[in-house]
């Protein structure tokens, strides 16, 4: 199985700050990455598929970029509800394998 | 709108079955092929087992292959798992999502672009 590496584990930001989440899978991936956000509680949601295209109706603070093995995840500004744990999900290799998600939290 | 929503969820005891359903609305469910997800609580997402949109084609994680088995009832909007020789490491939130492709013709999508709620399974004695 391709294993991913998500970066930090946990994040604590301010406001307004720009927040960056890195993804590293264990081989080449091309762009098969997608980010989703979870709220405690909730279903996961999509925010970004095949590494950069941003979902319909997701913000354009959310943004991705990256093929290969390594990936990232940025918010520009931060707002109070993007609090949330996110994950990455490779979809390149059966079977299709999530990072062990960034939780986000407000400082 | 899309809508997928789950249930069956339960304690159940170790060994025993339970079977999860997930109604969808919203969408042409007989195009797109369904996947089950689980979450271990509090812990992070796993990928369960998929059908394509007709049915023809089943992939699923080792972790389940050969006592889980998914299918589907296209005339009934419904997708089904139906999990059996239950284990303690079963217990999760099992969601049933929605693939999508960006490349035509494709009978899988691998991209989870809706999620139901998520129903519970407690396997315990």
């Amino acid at each position: 199985d391709i294993q991913m590496t998500q970066s930090p584990s946990s994040l604590s930001a301010s406001v307004g700050d720009r927040v960056t989440i890195t993804c590293q899978a264990s081989q080449d991936i091309s762009n098969y990455l997608n980010w989703y956000q979870q709220k405690p509680g909730k279903a996961p949601k999509l925010l970004i598929y095949d590494a950069s295209n941003l979902e319909t109706g997701v913000p354009s603070r959310f943004s991705g970029s990256g093929s290969g093995t390594d990936f990232t995840f940025t918010i520009s500004s931060l707002q109070p509800e993007d609090i949330a744990t996110y994950y990455c999900q490779q979809y390149d290799n059966l079977p299709p394998t999530f990072g062990q998600g960034t939780k986000l939290e407000i400082k | 709108q899309v809508q997928l929503v789950e249930s069956g969820g339960g304690v159940v005891q170790p060994g025993r079955s339970l079977r999860l359903s997930c109604a969808a609305s919203g969408f042409t469910f007989s195009s797109y092929g369904m996947h089950w997800v689980r979450q271990a609580p509090g812990k992070g997402l796993e990928w369960v087992a998929v059908i394509s949109y007709d049915g023809s084609n089943k992939y699923y994680a080792d972790s389940v292959k050969g006592r889980f088995t998914i299918s589907r009832d296209n005339s009934k909007n419904t997708l089904y798992l139906q999990m059996n020789s239950l284990r303690a490491e079963d217990t999760a939130v099992y969601y049933c999502a929605k693939g999508r492709s960006m490349v035509r013709g494709v009978i899988i999508g691998w991209i989870f672009d809706y999620w139901g709620q998520g129903t519970l399974v407690t396997v315990s004695s």
